[in-house]
């Protein structure tokens, strides 16, 4: 069955990197775009970024623009979120979601992130 | 950016009544409308799209409706399953930068 599974999350302090993972199976990974949504204590849900199904598309949410890179590598079947310069508001739980015709659809369980000096 | 308001902040109600659940968009956006239900500990779950189609998971108690600034969501008679948190997402600027609203706790009375 159709599964995601979020991972690289962790501690980190502010204006240090992190680098997370969605690994994909179940499904055709290569026909589906791929969201990542975040839930914080302050702001709730909140859109992170998008990459379509072949990775010739990006989009980012402005208070992660120039931060944060979304990637995938379909031979892997794994998206990436590459978050650079991170502040104490990236705190929360980052999931990764297929995309459906611009809406997460499917979720996966969510990787914490914490960033706190 | 488009705000998503929903309303009430929280629902208290009893297994059996009919709960309805409110979003309002700060400018239209269309049909372009979600509901996400999520439970404890749990990733939230698509329930509606298109504003009025359910997901194929869940049962026809479950219905959204309305279009453009003001969006509905109705749970016909409330099953124990269905005390949650309800969150609204549009999604129809493009390029996309999607919104949720603030969710509404529906909890037992």
């Amino acid at each position: 069955q159709m599964q995601l599974v979020e991972s690289g999350g962790g501690v980190v302090q502010p204006g240090r990197s992190l680098r997370l993972s969605c690994a994909a199976s179940g499904f055709t990974f290569s026909s589906y775009g791929i969201h990542w949504v975040r839930q914080t204590p302050g702001k709730g849900l909140e859109w992170v970024a998008l990459i379509w199904y072949d990775g010739s598309k990006e989009y980012y949410a402005d208070s992660v623009k120039g931060r944060f890179t979304i990637s995938r590598d379909n031979s892997k079947n794994t998206v990436y979120l590459q978050m650079n310069s991170l502040r104490a508001d990236d705190t929360g739980l980052y999931y990764c979601a297929t995309d459906q015709s611009r809406r997460p659809e499917f979720w996966g369980q969510g990787t914490l992130v914490t960033v706190s000096s | 950016e488009i705000v998503m308001t929903q309303s009430p902040p929280t629902l208290s109600l009893s297994p059996g009544e009919r709960a309805t659940l409110s979003c309002r968009a700060s400018q239209s956006v269309s049909r372009n409308l979600a509901w996400y239900q999520q439970k404890p500990g749990q990733a939230p779950r698509l329930l509606i799209y298109g504003a009025s189609t359910r997901a194929t998971d869940f049962p026809a108690r479950f219905s959204g409706s309305g279009s453009g600034t003001e969006f509905t969501l109705t749970i016909s008679s409330l099953q124990s399953e269905d005390f949650a948190v309800y969150y609204c997402l549009q999604y129809n600027n493009w390029p996309p930068q999607l919104t949720f609203g603030g969710g509404t706790k529906v909890e037992i009375k």
